[in-house]
């Protein structure tokens, strides 16, 4: 079975700096697919990042970036330059090649603080 | 464009009543799902859906029951809601083709059972 963890159940940064939030996974499937999805307080579930588990490199998207780390089962975010608008949940999450469902960590509530 | 639309949005139920949910997706996307989210839990999935007609279990699929009649459409049904089953619901898409798997959200159903 699949499993997703995440360890910080909250952060706080100042606003410009860089922030990480963790995330470690377990699978016995050699392929699959890593997600980062942001969960403001409205509610809704906004996509962020995807890195395969074959991708050489590691995947960026604007201020997002995923630090895939394939030995340790580590694939962290970055966001650089945070915002105030950053504030939110962080959920990771790991597709599964049969279902296509992803498996959610219990997510990491950032706040920026000015 | 819609994207993923879920009805009602807002739900209070008494202990033993029934109720479905309705997801819609106008993106043509073959596999559809059903998730819950609880407080320091994540999403869970509830039922999934890889195309018109079939239906399978999720991690949490006690106590509902889903139908998938058109692609278009997924229905979550609680035939005798409890108060554990008291959660956010949401609703989510994806496409079957060779692509990163992104799945697509809706806004969230959130249900009170009393």
């Amino acid at each position: 079975a699949q499993k997703i963890t995440q360890t910080q159940p909250g952060m706080f940064v100042q606003e410009k700096e860089a922030v990480t939030l963790d995330c470690t996974y377990d699978t016995s499937d050699p392929s699959y697919g890593l997600f980062w999805y942001k969960q403001p307080s409205s509610g809704e579930m906004i996509f962020l990042i995807y890195q395969g588990s074959y991708d050489q490199q590691n995947a960026t998207e604007g201020r997002y970036s995923l630090n895939f780390q394939k030995a340790r089962k580590s694939a962290n975010l970055v966001i650089s330059a945070s915002q105030l608008g950053d504030s939110a949940m962080y959920f990771c999450a790991m597709r599964d090649t049969g279902r296509r469902a992803l498996t959610f960590g219990s997510g990491t509530r950032l706040q920026v603080q000015p | 464009n819609a994207g993923v639309t879920q009805t009602p949005k807002f739900r209070v139920l008494k202990t033993g009543q029934s109720m479905t949910l309705l997801c819609a997706q106008d993106m043509n996307h073959e596999y559809m799902y059903w998730y819950r989210q609880d407080p320091g839990m994540g999403l869970r999935l509830i039922h999934y859906s890889v195309g018109e007609g079939t239906t399978a279990k999720g991690e949490v699929p006690d106590g509902y029951n889903v139908s998938r009649l058109k692609k278009q459409n997924f229905l979550l049904g609680l035939e005798s809601a409890a108060p554990s089953q008291t959660s956010v619901y949401f609703c989510a898409s994806s496409y079957s083709g060779k692509n990163t798997g992104e799945l697509f959200f809706g806004e969230g159903s959130r249900l009170t059972v009393l």
